[in-house]
């Protein structure tokens, strides 16, 4: 299975541009990037995902390294509510039914 | 705004008991998962289906089985329930392919006594 590899943590001030790093060195070139985030004693919320070109959504920018090898999920303006945990993952060619593997995520803290 | 319900937020059940953790979903999608969050060993698999009666295991199925007779709810059963099985279960939901995000539900904590 392609692997990613994130920090373990990172810390940000309030209303900063915070940018999470996500290393995907064996991906193939069908494989979808996603990016979820998990607050404490909820469920994974989905952020955003992408294949090639960069993407943008109200919650975030997804930056896709142009050899794919690597991706960076960037919060605009960092808040206290963006302090969670963030995964990055990919959803790989043959796992039809859309399967997500989660890895251990980068715990991100925000300052006030 | 589009759910995935879990039936309760905390439960306690004791060692032995049949144990049935209910999901449901309101956006009409083919997929549906389950899956346990323990603390240092994160999110694993145990079992998704992609439509109605259809089941797959996943990483971790041992110990559990799964129901979806109707496409919008999809139950986890724990047939004896152990102290081994006290987690956090999460139910998620998606479009069928990889070009989808999951809708997660908040959560059930099971505890087995």
């Amino acid at each position: 299975d392609a692997k990613t590899t994130q920090p373990n943590s990172m810390e940000s001030n309030e209303e900063e541009p915070v940018h999470l790093p996500c290393n995907h060195s064996t991906i193939s070139g069908t494989d979808y990037i996603h990016w979820y985030r998990q607050l404490p004693s909820q469920g994974p919320e989905y952020v955003i995902h992408g294949l090639t070109s960069n993407v943008n959504n109200r919650m975030a920018s997804l930056a896709i390294a142009e050899d794919r090898k690597s991706s960076t999920l960037i919060l605009h303006r960092a808040t206290l509510r963006d302090a969670a945990v963030y995964y990055c993952i990919l959803m790989l060619l043959g796992t039809s039914y859309g399967k997500l593997t989660f890895g251990q995520g980068t715990i991100l803290t925000v300052h006030p | 705004d589009v759910k995935v319900t879990q039936s309760s937020r905390y439960l306690v059940k004791r060692t032995g008991e049949k144990v049935f953790l209910e999901c449901v979903q309101d956006m009409d999608h083919e997929n549906m998962f389950w899956y346990r969050q323990d603390p240092g060993l994160g999110l694993r698999l145990i079992y998704f289906s992609y439509d109605v009666k259809m089941k797959e295991k996943g990483d971790i199925p041992e110990g559990y089985s799964v129901s979806r007779e109707k496409k919008e709810r999809f139950s986890l059963i724990l047939e004896s329930a152990s102290t081994n099985q006290t987690s956090m279960y999460l139910c998620a939901s998606s479009l069928p392919g990889r070009n989808y995000g999951y809708t997660f539900g908040s959560g059930t904590r099971l505890t087995v006594v």
